[in-house]
């Protein structure tokens, strides 16, 4: 158990709709990353926050937005979802602003139908 | 552009061998790399780590080499244990920031 905690596990929803996933970090981390992984993929960078801040930005659609809140878990929001947004959505934490070794929730697996 | 490459998407080993996953990186200013693994249903675990100014870090039955002038790491696992059957990802940092993920190599270890 990496003490981050991801919900929901699992998520079925339909062209077009909008759907929240949230991230609890571990205890005492203060930087929270999302990642994407779609079939066959690695893991791709979405976006980072730190202390309540946005840290770093990767490859993260207009679409897709995130905040993390002042008890520092985190929600990712994903709007006029598309077929191609179906995948595994990681949360994981860090103590510092730099990545350095992370601690991953065990996903979020979003099917878009 | 992948950064971060692992050309072998499966390896499939004997129990008790080596089992030898490698990975190379085209971004010279990556200094950090890691190696997660990850089972089934859950997230990636840390593994083990290497900082740009050493060629070679071993905690246990693992042992990563890094050859940075031919951007090359590679993560060894002496004795290959049935438990070791996961996918493990290679990732590579500049400056401890964000983590950019190669797409994995499935390890399969028998019996």
């Amino acid at each position: 158990d990496s003490g981050v905690t991801q919900t929901p596990k699992h998520l079925i929803t339909a062209t077009g709709q909008r759907v929240t996933l949230r991230c609890s970090p571990r205890s005492g981390d203060l930087s929270v990353y999302w990642y994407q992984q779609s079939l066959d993929q690695g893991l791709q960078f979405l976006i980072q926050y730190y202390n309540g801040e946005e840290r770093a930005k990767g490859n993260i659609l207009e679409r897709f937005s995130a905040q993390q809140f002042p008890d520092l878990h985190s929600e990712l929001n994903l709007s006029s979802l598309e077929l191609g947004d179906s995948a595994l959505y990681f949360c994981a934490s860090s103590v510092a602003s730099r990545a350095g070794e992370l601690f991953f929730g065990e996903g979020s697996r979003l099917t878009v139908l | 552009d992948q950064q971060v490459k692992q050309n072998s998407p499966s390896l499939s080993v004997q129990e008790g061998r080596i089992s030898i996953l490698n990975c190379d990186y085209t971004n010279s200013m990556f200094d950090y790399f890691l190696w997660y693994k990850k089972y089934p249903a859950e997230g990636p675990t840390f593994l083990i780590s290497i900082s740009s100014i050493k060629d070679k870090n071993e905690d246990g039955r693992f042992t990563v080499f890094l050859n940075k002038s031919a951007k090359h790491l590679s993560l060894h696992i002496v004795p290959s244990q049935p438990g070791d059957s996961a996918v493990y990802f290679c990732a590579a940092s500049v400056s401890q920031g964000n983590l950019i993920f190669g797409k994995g190599t499935k390890l399969s270890v028998k019996p």
